[in-house]
């Protein structure tokens, strides 16, 4: 089952720069997209998300962008901190229901 | 901050045994959940449950599997007998809407099945 896939398992960036994490959706039914961050130990935390009326959802240092042409979402990190290090999980929400499709995660290391 | 909490955090059990990961969900919140993830793979979504009823499951939540809120702060999944394949993190979460997908969840309960 590949409704939500993350192509890039992990992602190291510079303390200070940008940070791309991709996530990309076969289903037309989800209408509502979310990136979660977890550290070892402990449970995905919710971090941003975005209807599928809008493109862009900024927060702070965190914006996620959503092409529903392409089918495909990004969240930007900017700027870069050590404690982003983790593991981040993009998922899906349909309009039918109220269960989240999760993608395969990316680890992301932000080096000081 | 409120958060939820998940006992045990690790539990080993041997194949055909009943095991009970319970969960104690954010107080004022309505809709619980359960996911799970195996060691290398996606978080996949096992059940949700509103006003004591069973909301929505997957595929995954089959006759072996079964929720309760035995009491008014408790949320409990219970594997009635153990396969290999049981073997991941189960994750409890709750929230205070539907179709929010902005769940909290617990830190996790890892079942290990011999």
């Amino acid at each position: 089952d590949q409704q939500v896939k993350q192509n890039s398992p992990s992602l190291s960036v510079q303390e200070g720069r940008i940070s791309i994490l991709n996530c990309d959706y076969t289903n037309s039914m989800f209408d509502y997209f979310l990136w979660y961050k977890k550290y070892p130990a402990e449970g995905p935390t919710f971090l941003i998300s975005i209807s599928s009326i809008k493109d862009k959802n900024e927060d702070g240092r965190f914006t996620v962008f959503l092409n529903k042409s392409a089918k495909h979402l990004s969240l930007h990190i900017v700027p870069s901190q050590p404690g982003d290090s983790a593991v981040y999980f993009c998922a899906a929400l349909d309009n039918a229901g109220n269960m989240l499709t999760f993608g395969g995660g990316t680890r992301l290391m932000v080096k000081p | 901050e409120p958060e939820v909490t998940q006992t045990p955090s690790h539990q080993v059990t041997q194949m055909g045994q009943e095991v009970i990961l319970r969960c104690v969900p954010i107080s004022n919140h309505l809709y619980f959940y359960w996911y799970r993830q195996i060691l290398g793979q996606k978080v996949e979504f096992l059940v949700s449950f509103y006003n004591n009823e069973i909301s929505e499951k997957s595929e995954i939540f089959d006759d072996q599997f079964s929720v309760e809120r035995p009491d008014g702060s408790n949320f409990t999944l219970k594997i009635r007998s153990t396969k290999l394949e049981d073997s991941a993190m189960y994750f409890c979460a709750s929230s205070h809407r539907a179709y929010t997908g902005e769940l909290f969840f617990g830190e996790g309960s890892r079942l290990t099945v011999l």
